[in-house]
């Protein structure tokens, strides 16, 4: 069975610096990933995915993710972070074949932007 | 833009009763899903339906069932409430064919007294 790990709960960072949220997932074969962002009191967004090809994943709002198989990362990261950008961030990872439509959940990181 | 729309933001009901949240999606989604957020928890899946007429327990379905008898409308229901079941509700819906993302209401902050 597949699973997702967000090693940090919480991060703080200044607006304008440049953020990386860590993401490791176990499967046994490449597999789906996606990062979604979730403002206080809203749905979950998607903010980009991986299925093949091309490991640096452009996604929207200014952010991407670099898929790297010999770590089992999928790291998000943005140049420079925005106040608008504090929410919780959950990687999710997509199993292929028959169960390709069960997504796994990391519990997510919370960022907090400080002006 | 697919819309997936959950009928309520908040409910509040009381323990014994019976509760029915209602998801919509106006993309002609083959799959949709309910799923139940507690802080430290993460997503966890209830139950799933990859088709009108058609669902699948997920991780946690002991306590709730499912109807979808309409491609577009997935309703999860609470048999007896009870107070464990106060959480975020999430719904969501996806294309079946390739590679889709899951794409998401919401949510109903239910709180069952």
């Amino acid at each position: 069975a597949q699973s997702v790990t967000q090693p940090d709960i919480h991060i703080t960072v200044s607006e304008g610096a440049s953020l990386e949220l860590r993401c490791n997932y176990s499967y046994g074969a490449t597999p789906y990933l996606f990062w979604y962002v979730q403002s206080p009191g809203q749905g979950l967004q998607l903010l980009l995915k991986y299925f093949s090809g091309d490991t640096l994943v452009q996604g929207i709002k200014g952010f991407e993710a670099e898929f790297k198989r010999s770590q089992s990362s999928f790291n998000l990261r943005k140049p420079s972070v925005h106040w608008s950008d504090a929410a919780e961030y959950f990687c999710a990872v997509g199993a292929r074949g028959g169960s390709n439509y069960k997504l796994t959940f990391g519990k997510g990181t919370l960022l907090t932007v400080n002006p | 833009d697919v819309k997936v729309t959950q009928s309520s933001r908040y409910l509040v009901k009381r323990t014994g009763e019976k509760v029915f949240l209602e998801c919509v999606q106006d993309m002609d989604h083959e799959n949709m899903f309910w799923y139940r957020q507690d802080p430290g928890l993460g997503l966890r899946l209830i139950y799933f339906s990859y088709d009108v007429k058609m669902k699948e327990k997920g991780d946690i379905p002991e306590g709730y069932s499912v109807s979808r008898e309409k491609k577009e409308r997935f309703s999860l229901i609470l048999e007896s409430a009870s107070t464990n079941q106060t959480s975020m509700y999430l719904c969501a819906s996806r294309r079946s064919h390739g590679h889709q993302p899951q794409h998401f209401g919401d949510g109903t902050r239910l709180s069952i007294l």
